[in-house]
C-alpha cells in the first residue's frame, strides 16, 4: 500500500515567492496533520484536518500560512510570501477513523516530508 | 500546558553498548506516551507506546516504562546495532490538551560499528 505521499521532496526557493506544499493522505484516513520541523524549535504542529474541516490551525505561525483539503486525498500547506526563517522539513500525516475521543497519536502515519530552504 | 522534555544529542555509542534516552513530561489529564523513531530521510514512525502507569512498551528490543511517580518514559535497548542509527522523539497525547500531540526534540543517536 502506497503511505502518504508528499511533494515536492525538496524546494529551493527566494524569499517573497509563493511556496505550495502538497500531500496525498493514505486512502481511507479521514484526518490529516502538517507539522514542521527544525533544529531550534523542533517538531511543530501547524494544524490538523478532520474529514476535510480544519479542527485546529492554533499552530499556524502567522497569516502568510494557509492550508486546504479541498478533498478528502488532497491537502496543500500554502506559504505566501516566504521568508528565510520559514526554511524547515514539513511533514504531512494522516490517520483512520476513530472510535472515541481525539486523534490518538500512535495511528499517525508520516509522509517522508518536503525540505524547504527559502534563500 | 503539555510538555516533553528529552536528552540533548547526539548520543554516541559502539555497536551492542547499552542506550538509554531519557524523557520526562508535563501533562494535564491521563496522557498516553510514545516513543517514534525517524530514519534519515523518512518521516516518523512509532516504536512503542504505553498508554497507562506502569506499563511496558516494547519494540524491536527497544522498551521504555511509564513512570508517573517521576513523569517518565525513559527509552533502552540493551545490545544497539548500527541500523538503530536515527533520531528518536518522545511525545504524549493528553486527554487535557484536546489530544494534539506534543513532542520532544528528538535525540540523535550514532551507532559505530
Amino acid at each position: 500500500d502506497a503511505g502518504v505521499i508528499q511533494s515536492p521532496r525538496h524546494e529551493v526557493t527566494e524569499m517573497g515567492q509563493e511556496v505550495t506544499l502538497r500531500c496525498k493522505p493514505i486512502s481511507g484516513h479521514n484526518s490529516l496533520f502538517w507539522y514542521r520541523q527544525t533544529m531550534m524549535r523542533g517538531l511543530e504542529l501547524l494544524i490538523y484536518f478532520n474529514n476535510n474541516v480544519p479542527i485546529d490551525d492554533s499552530g499556524m505561525p502567522e497569516d502568510r500560512f494557509s492550508a486546504k483539503m479541498p478533498n478528502a486525498s488532497f491537502s496543500t500547506l500554502k506559504i505566501q510570501p516566504s521568508e528565510p526563517r520559514d526554511s524547515a522539513v514539513y511533514f504531512c500525516a494522516s490517520t483512520p477513523p476513530w472510535v472515541a475521543g481525539g486523534p490518538f497519536l500512535e495511528t499517525q502515519y508520516f509522509g517522508p516530508g518536503t525540505r524547504l530552504l527559502v534563500l | 500546558g503539555n510538555s516533553v522534555t528529552q536528552m540533548e544529542g547526539p548520543v554516541t555509542l559502539s555497536e551492542e553498548a547499552f542506550l538509554t534516552i531519557n524523557c520526562t513530561y508535563t501533562a494535564t489529564g491521563y496522557p498516553s506516551l510514545f516513543w517514534y523513531v525517524q530514519y534519515p530521510g523518512e518521516g516518523l514512525q512509532l516504536l512503542l507506546k504505553a498508554t497507562k502507569a506502569d506499563d511496558k512498551g516494547s519494540n524491536k528490543g527497544f522498551e521504555a516504562t511509564y513512570r508517573k511517580e517521576t513523569t517518565s518514559f525513559h527509552l533502552e535497548k540493551g545490545s544497539v546495532q548500527v541500523s538503530d542509527s536515527a533520531v528518536y522523539f518522545c511525545a504524549l497525547s493528553a486527554s487535557g490538551g484536546s489530544y494534539i500531540p506534543t513532542f520532544g526534540r528528538g535525540t540523535s543517536l550514532i551507532v559505530h560499528p
